[in-house]
């Protein structure tokens, strides 16, 4: 089955770029699509499409594919950005179609 | 205004059979292109996808429970229907319903989200 391997932890200081990885396997193949949760809340979605915003949600968030990883870059972070970031795919071969990523837990300092 | 509601029981005991319902609203289910996928976390855990269904009836399911799966829909009743067989502790967590988008065949995304339902399996 198809795994993405996110790292555990991003800290990043107010202001500054959160860059937060996302590895696969030639997953520049594929479109990745990122979701935000909060503590006690349901996933938001933030990306999709590498690097397309719903509406609604800032600028500030954007996303990169290339070859085996995809990144999710939150640039000028605030307080409020800090949650747990899931990277997702969907591969139809997979016994997993569905494949979300380990989860990272974005902290700002 | 797309929303989902999932409910069902908050407590099962271990062996039971789980039936999970999510109500939709701001969107039809025999609308072409439309689809609802269960997903479930664990306490402290990632994200696990589980199932989908379509407008068109076509099903999926996560190969290592589908054994255990069943999802169906009640379009007149906007309704997505989960059942889980032979629940056990380990199946403690919070089941999410999420509408599935997408801009590409088989480029799906989960673009709204139910609020979810924690499910613990205790005797």
């Amino acid at each position: 089955s198809y795994v993405l391997t996110q790292p555990p932890s991003v800290s990043v200081a107010p202001g500054q770029t959160a860059r937060i990885t996302c590895g696969g396997n030639n997953i520049g193949s594929k479109s990745v699509h990122w979701y935000q949760q909060k503590p006690g809340q349901a996933p938001v979605l933030v990306v999709y499409d590498d690097s397309d915003r719903p509406s609604g949600i800032p600028e500030r968030f954007s996303g990169s594919n290339s070859g085996n990883t995809a990144t999710l870059t939150i640039s000028r972070v605030e307080a409020g950005d800090e949650a747990d970031y899931y990277c997702q795919v969907w591969d139809s071969s997979s016994d997993h179609p569905g494949v979300f990523g380990g989860g990272t837990k974005l902290t700002v300092l | 205004q797309v929303t989902l509601k999932e409910s069902g029981p908050v407590l099962v005991k271990p062996t039971e059979t789980l039936t999970l319902t999510c109500t939709v609203s701001g969107f039809s289910l025999s609308n072409a292109r439309m689809g609802v996928s269960w997903i479930r976390q664990p306490p402290g855990k990632a994200l696990e996808w589980l199932a989908h269904i379509f407008s068109n009836d076509e099903k999926s399911y996560s190969t290592s429970l589908k054994s255990r799966l069943t999802i169906s829909k009640d379009t007149s009743k906007s309704q997505v229907v989960l059942t889980m067989t032979n629940m056990d502790p380990v199946d403690t967590a919070t089941y999410y319903c999420a509408r599935i988008s997408w801009t590409d065949i088989e480029k799906y995304y989960f673009d709204y989200w139910g609020q979810g339902t924690l499910v613990t399996v205790s005797s």
